[in-house]
């Protein structure tokens, strides 16, 4: 089983619509949450941190449940520079990253 | 802002033939990735080195992929033979400590094996 699964999509969506993302991780004892942005042909990037009691970022919100072992990522009022991959990322002790394959978006005018 | 590089940027050679990337973290980062990501996937570490000391290589194929960081600063990773499945993007990464901080990337260097 990976270590943690999203949904590629594709997701296209018209401009100013919300859209989520979820992603789940197989280990309980991961420790830490990410989603990182990554755009054609460049490096990935963090977008944000995951936190237990849920982030928000301007237009981003980020949810973590631990008993079900899934993150999402909520984006509110799309705007089209937002079309891009969204990496669901897992940590544990050392460092260890584990990248999910990758959501892509591509915001329609 | 200070930024992870790396070199070169693109690189085309034939199978059989050796190739060689380079990084150099951000200033002070103690520790170091090289991953590799194939088009459509997320990445997937090849070694993590803490300093010059090597973590964890446990996905790197060591019967042609090597890599060091001999005084605890920049990177090279080498592939010798190439081989058609090693083309990909080679993403190096670098975070500030251990733990589970974030990790800043480097551009990339993306190989096409012909």
């Amino acid at each position: 089983r990976k270590e943690v699964e999203q949904d590629p999509g594709p997701f296209n969506v018209p401009e100013g619509a919300t859209v989520a993302f979820n992603c789940t991780y197989s280990n309980s004892a991961s420790q830490s949450f990410f989603w990182y942005r990554q755009d054609c042909r460049k490096e990935p990037k963090l977008l944000m941190s995951v936190y237990s009691s849920g982030n928000e970022d301007g237009r981003f919100t980020a949810q973590l449940n631990r008993a079900s072992q899934y993150i999402s990522l909520l984006i509110r009022d799309s705007k089209l520079s937002d079309s891009a991959t969204y990496l669901c990322v897992v940590a544990r002790t050392g460092n260890q990253f584990y990248f999910g394959t990758g959501t892509s978006l591509t915001v329609i005018p | 802002e200070a930024e992870v590089a790396q070199s070169p940027r693109y690189k085309i050679t034939e199978k059989s033939q050796a190739v060689a990337f380079w990084c150099d973290p951000i200033s002070g980062h103690a520790t170091l990735y090289w991953y590799r990501q194939i088009l459509g996937q997320g990445p997937e570490l090849l070694v993590q080195f803490q300093d010059e000391s090597v973590v964890d290589d446990s996905q790197l194929p060591k019967d042609r992929f090597s890599a060091e960081r001999l005084k605890g600063v920049d990177s090279t990773l080498k592939i010798q033979p190439a081989e058609l499945g090693d083309s990909a993007m080679y993403l190096c990464a670098s975070s500030l400590l251990g733990g589970v901080n974030e990790q800043f990337f480097g551009p990339g260097t993306r190989l096409t094996v012909l």
